[in-house]
């Protein structure tokens, strides 16, 4: 099993729709948490952090459910340009802070 | 700054070529990092430094080695090239080991190997 697991969709939504992305980790002493980005062929970049209490950047909202052990990503007013590929990342509580990285949730937004 | 450069793009290797790919940061960053990604796997961590002279395992670093004589670059060593090492690889680096610090990606190096 995945240590991160996501949908990897695709999901194909209109203009102006609201999706939401989820994504489960296993590992419970897991300590921050992150959505990046990735377009096509390009590196990935921080979209957002994950706080306990949820934070909202924008049109992004991220959340944090740690009892279930599941981190969302909520995107309002859909624009093209967020056509992308979603990565959820957490880190490993030990001295490393390594970055364990989902494999993605591929996101079209179509006109 | 430039922020996190890689040389080359684009390469490609003949089974059982060696090379270097190439990591340079200027941002003076302690934590640099080398990931591969593969269609449906995700990035997966092959080495990191969280110093000049400090390197580690990641979960995948057969057929790789690193050194970090600097703290600016961080060279990947393919020893003997194999298809299963055909991959997109991405340098990273980021300020310090601490929680939350924001990681910054390299424009990756597309490796083929025949």
């Amino acid at each position: 099993r995945k240590e991160v697991e996501q949908d990897p969709g695709p999901f194909n939504v209109p203009e102006g729709a609201t999706v939401a992305f989820n994504c489960t980790y296993s590992n419970s002493a897991s300590q921050s948490f992150f959505w990046y980005r990735q377009d096509c062929r390009k590196e990935p970049k921080l979209l957002m952090s994950v706080y306990s209490s949820g934070n909202e950047d924008g049109r992004f909202t991220a959340q944090l459910n740690r009892a279930s052990q599941y981190i969302s990503l909520l995107i309002r007013d859909s624009k093209l340009s967020d056509s992308a590929t979603y990565l959820c990342v957490v880190s490993r509580m030990d001295s490393s802070y390594k970055l364990i990285f989902g494999s993605g949730t591929r996101l079209l937004v179509r006109p | 700054n430039a922020g996190v450069t890689q040389t080359p793009k684009f390469q490609v290797l003949k089974t059982g070529q060696s090379m270097t790919l190439q990591c340079a940061q200027d941002m003076n960053h302690e934590y640099m990092s080398w990931y591969r990604q593969d269609p449906g796997m995700g990035l997966r961590l092959i080495h990191y430094s969280v110093g000049a002279g400090i390197t580690d395992q990641g979960e995948v670093p057969n057929g790789y080695n690193v050194s970090r004589s600097t703290t600016e670059d961080f060279p990947l060593r393919l020893l003997s090239a194999a298809p299963s090492q055909t991959s997109v690889y991405f340098c990273a680096s980021r300020r310090g080991g601490r929680v939350g610090e924001t990681q910054y990606f390299g424009p990756g190096t597309r490796l083929l190997v025949l």
